[in-house]
C-alpha cells in the first residue's frame, strides 16, 4: 500500500504568516491527492482535492499544488480559525492512506 | 445536503466486538464509497474500510481478519463491526462519504468515541 509522509510534524507561526506544509507520497500518485483540516472535537474538514482544486466554501487563502509523489498545501494570511492539524491523503489506490498530520499552531 | 451520524454503544470490553452504525441522510447511492475511518487518541486518521451500495466492501489489510462492513439500503445506513478488540481499538470513530470524482471525503459524520475497557 501507499505511504504517506508529511513534513514538518509541526510548526508555529503567527496571524498573517504565509506556512507551507508538504506532503509526500511513497509512490506516484498522479493528483489524487486530497487536503483536510482537523480541529480537536471535529470531524475533518475537506480542504482540497486532485491535489490543487479548492472545496466550496474554503476560503481562498488555502491553495494546493504537486503531482506526482510530491505536494504542498500552503495557507497564506495565517487567520486565527487556521490553527489546526492538516493531513494529506492519497486516493490513487483505494486502500486510502493518510500522512500523519501537520500541526499549526500560534 | 448529505449527513451522516454515528451510533452505537461508547464502552466495550476486551475480546468482545465493537459495533457501530452510520445513518446517511439525503443521497445514499451507489456513487459514492461508505467508509469508516478512526483516529487513535492522539494519533492520525486510519482509513478502516468500505462498503458500496450494493454490498461490496474493502477493508484495511491490517484489520480484515477481525472487520465486517455492511450496508442496509433500506435504512440508508451502514454499519462496522470489529471483533477481539484491544485497548488499541479505543478511537474516534468517523464515517464519510468518498466520493470518486472528487477522490475525496467530502461529508462526514461527527465521530464518536470507543473506549475499550474492563
Amino acid at each position: 500500500d501507499i505511504q504517506m509522509t508529511q513534513s514538518p510534524s509541526s510548526l508555529s507561526a503567527s496571524v498573517g504568516d504565509r506556512v507551507t506544509i508538504t506532503c509526500r507520497a511513497s509512490e506516484s500518485i498522479s493528483r489524487y491527492l486530497s487536503w483536510y483540516q482537523k480541529k480537536p472535537g471535529k470531524a475533518p474538514n475537506l480542504l482540497i482535492y486532485t491535489a490543487s482544486t479548492l472545496q466550496g466554501g474554503v476560503p481562498s487563502r488555502f491553495s494546493g499544488s504537486g503531482s506526482g509523489t510530491d505536494f504542498a498545501l500552503t495557507i497564506s494570511n495565517l487567520q486565527p480559525e487556521d490553527f489546526a492539524t492538516y493531513y494529506c491523503q492519497q486516493s490513487y489506490n483505494t486502500h486510502f492512506s493518510f500522512g500523519p498530520g501537520t500541526t499549526v499552531d500560534i | 445536503q448529505v449527513q451522516l451520524q454515528e451510533s452505537g454503544p461508547r464502552l466495550v470490553k476486551p475480546s468482545e466486538t465493537l459495533s457501530l452504525s452510520c445513518g446517511v441522510s439525503g443521497d445514499f447511492s451507489s456513487s459514492y464509497y461508505w467508509t469508516w475511518i478512526r483516529q487513535a487518541p492522539g494519533k492520525g486518521l486510519e482509513w478502516i474500510g468500505y462498503t458500496f451500495y450494493s454490498g461490496s466492501t474493502d477493508y484495511n489489510p491490517s484489520l480484515r481478519s477481525r472487520l465486517t462492513i455492511s450496508v442496509d439500503q433500506s435504512k440508508q445506513q451502514f454499519s462496522l463491526k470489529l471483533s477481539a478488540v484491544t485497548a488499541a481499538d479505543t478511537a474516534v470513530y468517523f464515517c464519510a462519504r468518498y466520493a470518486p470524482i472528487s477522490g475525496a471525503f467530502d461529508f462526514w459524520g461527527h465521530g464518536t468515541l470507543v473506549t475499550v475497557s474492563s
